[in-house]
């Protein structure tokens, strides 16, 4: 089983949609979860980390958690145009190494 | 806004060369990391890199593989002799205080080609 897995897509939605991202994982040491935005020949910018069960919300952006279940999803509401990009999840157990999905690449058509 | 810069943006060599890809990290940023991600695959963590020590590195970071920082700006991967599969796009890092990994700000990639 991979570490972590994040269907790569891709996902096309009609602009003012909620995208709705998920990866699974298998390494019950992960604590730290994040999700990151990645255009076209750029790095991975970050847009939100939790590291707890439950739910973290930052303007039309919620990341959820479900430890138990091995399970993270990331909710983009009002989706928009400018929002299509790849999507990535990634998990530590630490201060240091980042263990990424796959991505998914999201295109908000307007 | 401070940012990670890395040069070159691309980089073509042939197979068994040298290559050194450089990274200039945030200014006051003290851990560094590079990371690689080979066309169509994962991001992947190569090494992590604190007090001119490497701190982490994963089985991929192999004796083809050094990091320096050779002066206070500066922060390098060196691939002693290159190989086909060593053809990715590698992500420099750095982070202020190396507590979280979300503080890790990434540079935009170097496009290594080994033909």
């Amino acid at each position: 089983q991979k570490e972590v897995e994040q269907d790569p897509g891709p996902l096309s939605v009609p602009e003012g949609a909620i995208v709705s991202l998920n990866c699974t994982y298998s390494n019950s040491a992960f604590q730290y979860f994040m999700w990151y935005r990645q255009y076209s020949r750029k790095g991975p910018e970050l847009l939100m980390y939790t590291y707890s069960s439950g739910n973290k919300e930052d303007g039309r952006f919620t990341a959820q958690v479900d430890k138990s279940s091995k399970y993270i999803s990331l909710f983009i509401r009002d989706s928009q145009p400018s929002d299509s990009a790849t999507y990535l999840c990634a998990m530590s157990e630490g201060d240091y190494k980042l263990s990424f999905g796959a991505g998914t690449t999201v295109t908000v058509r307007a | 806004e401070p940012e990670v810069t890395q040069t070159p943006s691309h980089q073509v060599t042939q197979m068994g060369q040298e290559v050194i890809l450089r990274c200039v990290p945030i200014s006051n940023h003290l851990y560094f990391y590079w990371y690689r991600q080979i066309l169509g695959q994962k991001v992947e963590f190569l090494v992590s890199f604190y007090n001119n020590e490497i701190s982490e590195k994963s089985e991929i970071f192999d004796d083809q593989f050094s990091v320096e920082r050779p002066d206070g700006s500066n922060f390098t991967l060196k691939i002693r002799s290159t190989k086909l599969e060593d053809s990715a796009m590698y992500f420099c890092a750095s982070s202020e205080t190396g507590q979280g990994p979300w503080t890790q700000y990434f540079g935009p990639g170097t496009r290594l080609l080994v033909l």
